[in-house]
């Protein structure tokens, strides 16, 4: 089984400021990395699929990249909508198979 | 526009049963996959189970294997899951979501706003 970590696990930054988000998979998914983001007491929400592709309406301050086993997520300048915890997640080939990071809190400094 | 809402979360003893629902609403909703994915108090998000289009495929998570079915209506444009032998562990808050494909291979892409199961004696 792929175990996905993610560092930090909480990033404490002000508005305006940059957020660099990391998540490590325990052996190579290729591209097959999400992200997503989920506020307290609301769903998650999709953010990044295929480790770069940004979800439909999702601001261009929300980017990601990596392959195989190491992956990032940028916000380029933090709204204050932005403070929220983001999780990663792999998807296995098929059968399929999801498995999500622990997450990484973003909040204010 | 696109709208999931869960329904027959509740407080269960270990060992009973529970169904619960995810009704579709605003997209065609045989043209995707459906999956479920729980969140424990205070934890992570744990895939559930996912089923494809059509319901011919449908695959488990490892924790709730053999005593969680997943199950679609498509005339009705519904999602259930049928849940068996209910353990302490399985307290959570169920959300259902779309696949942003047909097979449920993709992963997840509109979510539903949840409903709680409790397992307590």
């Amino acid at each position: 089984e792929i175990v996905l970590t993610q560092s930090p696990a909480t990033l404490s930054l002000s508005p305006g400021e940059s957020a660099t988000l990391s998540c490590r998979a325990s052996q190579s998914v290729g591209s097959q990395l999400t992200w997503y983001q989920q506020k307290p007491g609301q769903a998650p929400r999709l953010l990044i699929y295929d480790a770069s592709y940004r979800a439909t309406g999702i601001p261009a301050r929300f980017s990601g990249s990596g392959s195989g086993t190491d992956f990032t997520l940028t916000i380029s300048s933090l709204e204050t909508e932005d403070f929220a915890v983001y999780y990663c997640q792999q998807r296995s080939g098929w059968p399929p198979r999801f498995t999500f990071g622990p997450g990484t809190k973003v909040d204010f400094k | 526009q696109v709208q999931l809402v869960e329904s027959g979360g509740g407080v269960v003893q270990p060992g009973r049963s529970l169904r619960l629902s995810c009704a579709a609403s605003g997209f065609n909703f045989i043209m995707y996959g459906m999956h479920w994915v729980r969140q424990a108090p205070g934890k992570g998000l744990e895939w559930v189970a996912v089923t494809s289009y059509d319901g011919s495929n449908k695959f488990y998570g490892d924790s709730v294997k053999g005593r969680f079915t997943i199950s679609r209506d498509n005339s009705k444009n519904t999602l259930s899951l049928e849940m068996n032998s209910l353990r302490g562990e399985d307290t959570a808050v169920y959300y259902c979501a779309t696949d942003r494909g047909t097979s449920g291979g993709y992963g997840m892409d509109v979510w539903g706003q949840g409903t709680t199961v409790i397992v307590s004696s």
